[in-house]
């Protein structure tokens, strides 16, 4: 298995700040996601990539921007944090039949 | 609009008997379904993919089943352990351009009692 690893674990912010979230990987996997996991709505998609600087918008992409300057680092960031983003984010690979998830961050706004 | 359905309510059963999981869909065609397991504070984890053209998959005690005219796959669990016990969410990959978008069903929670 790929190895994939995000960072930080978890995070407290405050309203306004910005915020970034990284997800890294070991192998060359060209697909990379973003997704949020909140109670009552599951794994939302926020962003992927299909490669270096090349991204696209998921379900609930409005307030989240990613970057993905190397195949092996994809970077989901938070403009202006708002507490309507505090959750837990995955990041996942593509990876032979399945998707593979990091460990998540928890990320709280106040 | 797209929609994934699963339980919402755990599904409670005793060792030693079989978990029917359902996850229903509607607006979607899908290549691909697959069944993931999460635990509490971790991420998803991969159990199985099937396919559109495959009606059913086994792997050790898992069994996965794919009706494309019903929109619904199940997922069932024989002989089941206290260990078993976790969230199980179904997802589907869509073909979008040239991509395949995973969307996930929001699970459901199996309870196994000893």
């Amino acid at each position: 298995d790929a190895g994939i690893t995000q960072s930080p674990r978890h995070k407290v912010t405050e309203t306004g700040t910005p915020v970034t979230l990284r997800c890294h990987q070991t192998e060359n996997h060209r697909y990379m996601y973003w997704y949020r996991q909140d109670p009552g709505h599951g794994l939302r998609l926020i962003h992927y990539s299909y490669g270096v600087k090349d991204t696209d918008k998921g379900e609930v992409s409005d307030g989240y921007s990613v970057s993905r300057s190397k195949t092996e680092d994809f970077l989901l960031t938070l403009e202006s944090a708002t507490s309507s983003q505090t959750s837990v984010y995955f990041c996942a690979i593509s990876e032979g039949d399945g998707y593979t998830f990091g460990s998540g961050t928890r990320l709280t706004v106040v | 609009s797209q929609k994934i359905e699963q339980n919402s309510e755990a599904l409670n059963i005793q060792e030693g008997k079989t978990a029917t999981l359902t996850c229903n869909y509607t607006n979607y065609s899908p290549a691909y379904l697959q069944w993931y397991r999460q635990d509490p504070g971790r991420g998803p984890v991969f159990l199985l993919l099937i396919r559109e053209n495959e009606k059913e998959k086994r792997k050790e005690r898992l069994k996965v089943t794919f009706d494309t005219t019903l929109k619904q796959s199940l997922f069932h669990i024989t002989a089941s352990q206290p260990a078993d016990s976790a969230t199980y969410l179904c997802a589907l990959d869509e073909r979008s351009g040239g991509s395949y978008i995973p969307t996930f069903g929001r699970g459901t929670s199996l309870i196994v009692h000893p």
